[in-house]
């Protein structure tokens, strides 16, 4: 059974400051990765996706991916209290489960004003 | 904008009523997912549908079957609702096998007593 692992949080920062948000996975074939926001009641809604090792950052958000520690990250720079919701690792499968997305539990961001 | 619509926001149903639930995606998606989502559990995928009236069965199908005679339509069937089955139901659609990102409806909360 493939498995994606977050850190459990709660996770409590003050408006402003870095949250930093990670995930890690077990299967080794995986090539695409995904983070997903959740606010209380509503459906995930994708915020970045990461393909290749290294960062990609858009906006206040960066993902970091090595994918030899299989290893995700998420940063957000500038916390708003906008940001504070359950936020989603997932990671696509390999070979004939390419087409699957393996979620964590979630982290629960709560930003302070 | 991709748009996922699930057709009931809440559901109440009884022990052993058949229950439909409807999920319609308006980009020409080839590719639609049902999961539901529990506290503790996270998400998991019951079924996944990658063409019209084809559909493979995911990590939890037991107790759940699936229709897709349209592209755009994709049901989760309850056949005969338990009370283990009151949860979020979340459907998503993907582009096709190469685009891996998944866009979610808003959900479903079914709740049979």
């Amino acid at each position: 059974q493939k498995e994606v692992e977050q850190n459990s949080g709660p996770l409590s920062v003050p408006e402003g400051a870095i949250a930093s948000l990670n995930c890690t996975y077990s299967d080794r074939g995986s090539q695409s990765f995904f983070w997903y926001r959740q606010y209380s009641g509503k459906s995930p809604e994708l915020i970045m996706f990461i393909y290749s090792n290294g960062d990609k950052e858009d906006g206040r958000f960066t993902a970091q991916l090595n994918k030899a520690s299989q290893y995700v990250s998420l940063l957000i720079r500038d916390s708003q209290p906008s940001d504070s919701a359950t936020y989603l690792c997932a990671v696509g499968g390999s070979g004939g489960s390419n087409y699957k997305l393996t979620f964590g539990k979630g982290t629960l961001l709560t930003v302070n004003p | 904008d991709v748009k996922v619509t699930q057709s009931s926001r809440y559901l109440v149903k009884r022990t052993g009523e058949k229950v439909f639930l409807e999920c319609v995606q308006d980009m020409d998606h080839e590719n639609m997912f049902w999961y539901r989502q529990d506290p503790g559990l996270g998400l998991r995928l019951i079924y996944f549908s990658y063409d019209v009236k084809m559909k493979e069965k995911g990590d939890i199908p037991e107790g759940y079957s699936v229709s897709r005679e349209k592209k755009e339509r994709f049901s989760l069937i309850l056949e005969s609702a338990s009370t283990n089955q009151t949860s979020m139901y979340l459907c998503a659609s993907r582009l096709d096998r190469r685009g891996n990102i998944q866009y979610f409806g808003a959900g479903t909360r079914l709740s049979v007593l």
